[in-house]
């Protein structure tokens, strides 16, 4: 149980074209789930947390306009990347949060690996 | 198949109290390592990483890993916990791909509770 499926697992997009990626929670439902990006030799850095039915609350310094985040059900968030760039090159990955309560536990979708050319 | 695996999925223990969180990875070729740490609430935090050189990394708040090539582990310890490291703890890989660029990969988490 608990499985978070999170596509596409790769994409290749133009610059100035828009990407949507999706995290669905395949066995639970998410009220919050999490954006990362990853760049080549440093950690995940929160992008923003998605909240079901709400606005996503996002990181200082991640563009809301360019990177829309919506949570409309309790199973799906979607990332779409807008007018993308080669800087918006990254590994991106969402996590749900599987159970309520102060301990609630996370899953992982596998990630997005997204080039800009 | 590339994986992350973490044995114990859940951890109960009374503070003053050593940790050893395990785990073990499948990925061929050169790997980065990494413990992250999620405390109720709250988003992930990085604890620590390994890339290159001593094998044996120290994190924050403590905590430190050691990566044994020959084992494809990299297990995380404190030698006495406290009760605000109560939180889920996630092992991460990250490896490059055959096509190019990189990905990475996360265990199950394990959730310790540490009882005042």
């Amino acid at each position: 149980g608990a499985v978070v499926s999170q596509h596409p697992s790769r994409v290749i997009c133009k610059s100035g074209t828009s990407v949507k990626i999706e995290c669905r929670s395949l066995d639970f439902q998410a009220t919050t789930m999490f954006w990362y990006r990853q760049f080549p030799k440093q950690s995940l850095m929160l992008m923003a947390t998605s909240n079901e039915g709400s606005k996503a609350t996002y990181e200082q310094g991640v563009e809301k306009d360019k990177f829309l985040i919506n949570h409309a059900s309790l199973t799906l968030s979607t990332l779409t990347v807008t007018s993308a760039h080669p800087e918006d090159s990254s590994f991106y990955i969402c996590s749900a949060r599987r159970e309520q309560g102060l301990y609630g536990g996370y899953t992982f979708g596998s990630g997005t690996r997204l080039t800009v050319v | 198949a590339q994986s992350v695996s973490q044995h114990n999925h859940h951890v109960i223990l009374s503070e003053a109290a050593s940790l050893e969180l395990g785990c073990n990875y499948s990925y061929g070729g050169t790997v980065n390592l990494f413990w992250y740490v999620q405390y109720p609430g709250q988003h992930l935090q990085l604890l620590l990483k390994y890339f290159s050189g001593d094998p044996l990394v120290k994190g924050i708040k403590g905590f430190e890993a050691e990566f044994i090539k020959s084992k494809f582990s990299f297990n995380l310890r404190k030698p006495s916990v406290q009760w605000s490291d109560t939180a889920e703890y996630f092992c991460a890989v990250n490896g490059p791909l055959f096509s190019g660029g990189f990905k990475t990969i996360f265990g199950a988490g394990t959730r310790l509770f540490v009882k005042a």
